[in-house]
């Protein structure tokens, strides 16, 4: 299995402002990939982080609202830019083993207000 | 486009009464067929991949089993710790490795 570290694991937030999430892998990871999780809903996929390259982004979802970094194989950030009430949401983080077997972080529950 | 879709949406059972979840699918090409289980407040936690028909797997109370159009999850003599909602997601060969997710089913297990 892989251990997937992230943080914050919460916040609360003004709108109009940002917040970056960080996820820290370890080294049996191939992939990372960024959902979204809302409010008594499932999970839906915003991005691939590639590492050292932009990322891939999902229908509906653009780089100017949620950049994304992976400057290494076992490190990535995801920043909500510009947030408003309708971005609070759980983020999380995954990474995607070579048994192509997918874990996931704990989340950050993102609140704003 | 490929699609997942869970039921029953929600399931309540008293413990001990063995039950199973439906995972049905669309994919142009499966690579792979996972179940998670979701605490509140958690992220999902990984129970099995399954990656061909008449595969099957095997966790404590929890055996998963695959056809090529859908899949189960049976729980056996479940307990009031296995309240959870539970996901079901796949992966296609013609992906990155990003999962497509069904909306889960929520499990209440009584006392």
């Amino acid at each position: 299995s892989a251990v997937i570290s992230q943080k914050p694991s919460r916040d609360i937030c003004q709108r109009g402002t940002s917040l970056t999430i960080q996820c820290q892998v370890d080294s049996q990871v191939t992939m990372m990939f960024w959902y979204r999780q809302q409010p008594g809903q499932s999970l839906t996929l915003i991005a691939t982080a590639n590492q050292g390259s932009e990322a891939t982004y999902e229908s509906g979802f653009v780089i100017d609202k949620f950049p994304i970094s992976r400057p290494n194989l076992t490190f990535s950030t995801l920043t909500v830019s510009n947030m408003s009430p309708e971005d609070s949401s759980i983020y999380l983080c995954s990474g995607l083993t070579g048994e192509a077997e997918a874990f996931f972080g704990q989340g950050t529950r993102l609140t704003v207000v | 486009e490929d699609q997942v879709t869970q039921s029953p949406e929600a399931l309540r059972l008293q413990e001990g009464e063995s039950s199973s979840l439906n995972c049905s699918y669309t994919v142009s090409g499966l690579r792979g067929l996972f179940w998670y289980r979701q605490d509140p407040g958690k992220g999902p936690e990984f129970l099995f991949t399954l990656y061909s028909a008449g595969e099957e797997k095997e966790k404590e109370r929890l055996k998963a089993t695959l056809t090529k159009k859908e899949s189960f999850l049976h729980i056996t003599a479940p307990k009031p710790e296995d309240s959870a909602t539970y996901l079901c997601a796949v992966q296609a060969h013609s992906s990155t490795g990003k999962l497509i997710f069904g909306q889960g089913t929520t499990l209440q297990v009584k006392p």
